[in-house]
């Protein structure tokens, strides 16, 4: 089975501090994207980063960086200089295909606290 | 474009009674995907589609569920008779196949 982890279910961090998220996954994916999506109050499913798997540089966008170790299936979300704005449960999705499809597997979620 | 667009946001039901959640993809998206999301599960997949036809219904919990998808800018998840336990916020979200998706708003469903 396709399984993603993260390991943190909990993470604060002080305003305008970096904080590191982690998650591993298991995919027998040659190609493949991996994505961090972001879950405020509101509810609403936010795409943070993706990265595509071929590609030897960490994708970055804007505050948001990732460090992808593709041989040790890692994939850890960096935030740089903490905002309010970034408190919200925060979910690490690896993809596994079925009939061509790639259908996406989350893990369990780090709800990150951000304390003013 | 307006996004992936679920409805109704919220919907409270009484147990035995027959819940339609909608949802309308991104034009040109050729996949569609039901998500529930509950404390205790997380994300869980139900069922997709690829370009209109039910691909992998192998999450859908019992017979209680069903799902349909009967043009490219539609579909819906059906649960009838509901029962409390089905209570969750159920996401729909569509693709191109690859690199991504984009999810609608969710609909929280409470069975009492």
């Amino acid at each position: 089975a396709q399984t993603v982890t993260q390991s943190q279910p909990e993470m604060s961090v002080q305003e305008a501090e970096t904080v590191t998220l982690s998650c591993t996954y298991d995919t027998s994916e040659s190609d493949y994207y991996l994505f961090w999506y972001k879950q405020p109050p509101s509810r609403q499913m936010i795409l943070v980063i993706r990265q595509e798997a071929y590609k030897q540089q960490n994708a970055t966008e804007n505050r948001f960086s990732v460090n992808f170790q593709k041989a040790a299936k890692s994939f850890s979300l960096k935030i740089s200089d903490s905002q309010l704005g970034d408190a919200a449960m925060y979910f690490c999705a690896s993809p596994h295909s079925i009939q061509g499809a790639q259908k996406l597997v989350f893990g369990q979620g780090t709800r990150l606290t951000i304390n003013p | 474009d307006a996004g992936v667009i679920q409805s109704p946001r919220h919907e409270v039901t009484e147990m035995g009674q027959e819940v339609t959640l909608r949802c309308k993809p991104i034009s040109g998206h050729d996949y569609l995907f039901w998500y529930r999301q509950t404390m205790m599960r997380g994300l869980e997949l139900l069922i997709y589609f690829n370009n209109n036809v039910p691909i992998d219904d192998s999450g859908m919990p019992e017979d209680r569920f069903s799902a349909k998808m009967p043009n490219a800018s539609f579909s819906t998840l059906k649960i009838q008779p509901s029962e409390p336990r089905d209570s969750a916020v159920y996401f729909c979200a569509s693709s191109t196949g690859a690199g991504g998706y984009t999810f609608g708003s969710g609909t929280r469903l409470t069975v009492v």
